[in-house]
C-alpha cells in the first residue's frame, strides 16, 4: 500500500463550488505540505504543517485553507473554485527526526474547474 | 521564494549514455539542502538524491550523482548509463527551513 494516499485522484467542479482533497500518510512524518503544479512548471507550495497545531501560508495560500485533522491527516479545501485553480495537486510529507527533509510525495490530485 | 534556474527546458540523450542536467539556485542560506526529483509522464514525483551544502563529496546514488559547487550556487545532476526509462522530467529543489522550492523542470527525452 502507498505511503501517502490523496483523495480523489481526480475531480471535475464546476466554479464556485466548494472542493475538499484529502491526504493521508502511514510514514509516521510530522511534516505535511499542500503543492499544486501548472502545466510546464514546477512545483509551487500552498500550505505547510509542521505538526497537528502548526499551520502556515506558502508561496501561493491565497483562495485555500487547510485542517490538519491528525498526524497523519492533511486537507486541502477551496472554497470557492475558480478556473485557475485547475491544477495538479500534490500533498508531501517529512520526517522531522530524520537527517535530512526529504520529502514524499503522494500520487497527485488532478483538478479541473469549469 | 528562492529563484531555481533550470536553463534547459528539454534534452535528448542516446540510450546508455550520461546527460548533465544543469541547476542554479540563489539562497543567502549557509545551511541548506538539494534535491532531485524526478517526473514520468505518469505525473508521481519521485525522490532521487540529496545534497547537504556542508557536505564535502557529492552525493552519488545508483546511477545519479550531483556536481555540487557551492560557491557557484549550482548543484548539476549526472544520470549515466540512461535507460529508456529515464525518460521524464526533472526538478531541481532546494530546501529552506524544511520547506522545497521548485524549478521548473528539464524533459529528458532517451533514445534508443
Amino acid at each position: 500500500d502507498a505511503d501517502v494516499t490523496q483523495t480523489p485522484r481526480n475531480r471535475i467542479t464546476k466554479t464556485g463550488k466548494r472542493i475538499m482533497l484529502e491526504c493521508s500518510q502511514t510514514k509516521g512524518h510530522d511534516r505535511m505540505y499542500w503543492y499544486r503544479q501548472d502545466p510546464g512548471l514546477g512545483l509551487r507550495l500552498i500550505y505547510y504543517s509542521f505538526d497537528v497545531k502548526d499551520i502556515n501560508k506558502g508561496e501561493i495560500s491565497d483562495g485555500y485553507s487547510v485542517s490538519r485533522q491528525a498526524q497523519a491527516k492533511f486537507s486541502l479545501s477551496l472554497e470557492s473554485a475558480i478556473p485557475n485553480q485547475t491544477a495538479l495537486y500534490f500533498c508531501a510529507t517529512s520526517d522531522a527526526r530524520a537527517s535530512t527533509d526529504t520529502q514524499y510525495f503522494g500520487p497527485g490530485t488532478r483538478l479541473t474547474v469549469l | 521564494a528562492q529563484k531555481i534556474t533550470q536553463t534547459q527546458p528539454g534534452m535528448f540523450v542516446q540510450e546508455k549514455e550520461a546527460v548533465t542536467l544543469d541547476c542554479t539556485y540563489d539562497t543567502s542560506d549557509q545551511s541548506y539542502g538539494l534535491f532531485w526529483y524526478k517526473q514520468p509522464s505518469s505525473g508521481e514525483m519521485i525522490f532521487l538524491i540529496y545534497q547537504g551544502s556542508y557536505d564535502e563529496q557529492n552525493a552519488t546514488e545508483g546511477r545519479y550523482s550531483l556536481n555540487f559547487q557551492k560557491a557557484r550556487k549550482s548543484a548539476n545532476l549526472v544520470i549515466s548509463a540512461s535507460q529508456l526509462g529515464d525518460s521524464a522530467m526533472y526538478f531541481c529543489a532546494p530546501s529552506n527551513d524544511y520547506k522545497l522550492s521548485f524549478g521548473a523542470g528539464t524533459t529528458v527525452t532517451v533514445r534508443a
